[in-house]
């Protein structure tokens, strides 16, 4: 299996610049999450999706980030405009949807920087 | 307060020494925890999860005081390929097992 695949690795923008952020998790996981992480705030949870819902968004900064999962293979994290604060590591995360299965695989991460 | 707080350190030990780690949860209800390790810029893996009873993986032990509502992680023999940093992670109950992640507690182990 080739874990979980994130994309860009890298990625530097202006501020007001929309940025979108990709992952496929493992084949077979029903849950994704998507972290955020900063050396100031640690790992974030951002949004939770079980079986391509969003289940929990509460971590979302506000209306300028959205999220979506449109099949189980893909999902995408949007920001727009972007702004320097935005700047951080972008994780996506699966597991398998099972009672007890918290494990969660990460992929490599996105690292933003907003100019 | 946090939800889950760990001393950041760094903690820097010899190799071969033992180093232990706490950390601290706020909800008394949280069923789950486990110990994540991140190497410097790279992301999280499992190193072990944390049963009731304690367990041991190796030179790695993890034990689990819920009456006081804190996680251990014990490393004997440190290795310098144990520099990493190590992240408590706990779940919550809320509809359903959200984990929540520690700032973590960064090891170095030098020659």
């Amino acid at each position: 299996d080739a874990g979980v695949i994130q994309s860009p690795r890298h990625e530097v923008t202006e501020m007001g610049q929309e940025v979108t952020l990709r992952c496929k998790p493992i084949s077979g996981h029903n849950s994704l999450f998507w972290y955020r992480q900063t050396m100031m705030r640690g790992l974030e949870l951002l949004i939770y999706f079980n079986n391509n819902v969003p289940i929990d968004d509460s971590g979302m900064p506000e209306d300028r980030f959205s999220a979506k999962m449109p099949n189980a293979s893909f999902s995408t994290l949007k920001i727009q405009p972007s702004e320097p604060r935005d700047s951080a590591v972008y994780f996506c995360a699966s597991s398998e949807n099972s009672a007890g299965a918290n494990v969660l695989t990460f992929g490599a991460g996105s690292r933003l920087t907003v100019l | 307060r946090k939800e889950v707080e760990q001393d950041p350190g760094p903690f820097n030990v010899p190799e071969g020494a033992t180093v232990a780690f706490n950390c601290t949860y706020s909800n008394s209800a949280s069923q789950s925890f486990f110990w994540y390790r991140q190497d410097c810029r790279k992301e999280p893996k499992l190193l072990m999860s944390v049963y009731s009873s304690g367990n041991e993986d190796g030179r790695f032990t993890a034990q689990l005081n819920r009456a006081s509502q804190y996680i251990s992680l014990l490393i004997r023999d440190s290795k310098l390929s144990d520099s990493a940093t190590y992240l408590c992670v706990v779940t919550f109950s809320g509809g359903y097992n959200k984990l929540i992640f520690g700032a973590g507690t960064r090891l170095a182990v030098h020659p």
